[in-house]
Formats: C-alpha cells, structure tokens, sequence
C-alpha cells in the first residue's frame, strides 16, 4: 500500500527567499507524482506533474524533481512571493491497481513579507 | 473552459440527517471523481467513475454512502445518515482519461455534522 509523507508539516519563510517542499513515497513504483497548491477554502490546482521516466518538470519560478530510487519529490519554489502563502500538496499514482492518486498531508506555507 | 462545478458550496446538517452533493465535470472529461478531504488531512478517493461506470470504489462507506453519474456526466454524493465524522471537504475532480493525466479539482463542498 502506497504511503506519502510530507514534512514539515508547516513551514514560514521571508519573502524573496528560495525553498524546497519534501514528498517521500514508500512504493517506488509509480506512474507518474504530482504536486497541487490548496489555497484556504478552495480546491487543488494542478502545478506540475512528473511522468515516472522524467527527473524534473519546470513551470515558471517551480521546479519539481523526482527520484523514484529513494522515494523522494521535491518541490523547488524560487524568490518566494506572498503570493505563494498556500498549502501544497504531492501525490503518487502507482503503476499497478487501479492507478488511484494517494496524497500527502501537505506543507503549508506562509511567505513573510 | 469552465472548471469542475460544484454545488452546494457549504452545508451544516444534524448527525443521521441526510445530504446531497452535486458536481458538473468538465465538458468532456470522462473521468470522475470525489475524494473526502478530513481537517488536516490529504484527499481520499472515495469512488471514481469512467464515463458513468464505477472504477473503483473500494474506499467508499457503501452502508452510508452511495453516488451516481448519470448519463456519464453530472454526480452526485449522497450520505444518509450522517455521522458526526462525516465533517469534511468533498472534492469533486475529473480529468481526460484514467488518473494518467492531470486532474482537475472543483473548489469543494464544506460539510459539518452536529
């Protein structure tokens, strides 16, 4: 059974600063990991998703890598904004099964401006 | 493209009362499906349709719980009767095929149980 594991589970950090967000899986066979933002009261909005065969997508000042050997994800946040102040979220679809997204507990960030 | 509506977007009931929510997918996404969001906690797929057959419903309450998708479009989750640990955000997603491709999130329906 696939378990996903994020820590810490709240992190604050000074605007302008660069950061990483963790996401550890425990079954490395994955089809693909995801990363969502939650924003208060809202649902998740997609940000990156990485096929199993790839490393790393990049989408504008976010880079998500993937190293399924260790079971880790990373989620890179460059020159924090206020902007970014949410709760994120990464997922895991195993490649066997019914392929469900088994999500973590999710960080939530604040960015101090 | 409009998003994943969902409706109501707020709802307080009593415990074994019964309630209704209802999601419109995307236009054309084939896959469906409604996770509980707990406090605190990651979303946890509750059932997931393929046009408006079940794919899985392995975590779904059944003696609770039941949902629908009629004509492979709209849904709807039913909880009679409601249990105090029923309080939860419940997310409707759908995206083009199976779970491969991204999923797309309505904004959720907040339910509290007194």
């Amino acid at each position: 059974k696939q378990e996903v594991t994020q820590i810490p589970a709240a992190l604050s950090v000074p605007e302008g600063e660069n950061l990483v967000l963790n996401c550890s899986f425990t079954d490395s066979a994955i089809y693909n990991l995801q990363w969502f933002r939650q924003d208060p009261g809202k649902g998740l909005t997609s940000l990156l998703l990485i096929q199993s065969s790839q490393r790393e997508q990049t989408s504008g000042r976010l880079n998500a890598s993937l190293d399924k050997s260790s079971g880790r994800s990373t989620l890179y946040i460059a020159a924090s904004q206020p902007g970014d102040s949410a709760t994120y979220l990464c997922a895991a679809i195993s490649n066997f099964g019914n392929e469900k997204l088994t999500f973590g507990t999710g960080t939530r960030l604040t960015i101090i401006p | 493209e409009a998003g994943v509506a969902q409706s109501p977007r707020y709802k307080i009931i009593e415990k074994r009362q019964s309630v209704a929510f209802w999601c419109n997918p995307i236009s054309g996404h084939a896959t469906l499906y409604w996770y509980q969001q707990i406090l605190g906690q990651g979303p946890k797929l509750l059932i997931q349709f393929q046009n408006n057959g079940v794919v899985d419903d392995s975590q779904l309450p059944k003696d609770r719980f039941s949902a629908e998708r009629l004509k492979g479009v709209d849904s709807t989750l039913k909880i009679q009767p409601a249990k105090l640990e029923d309080s939860a955000v419940y997310l409707c997603a759908s995206s083009t095929d199976r779970v491969q491709e991204t999923q797309y999130f309505g904004p959720g329906t907040r339910l509290l149980v007194l």
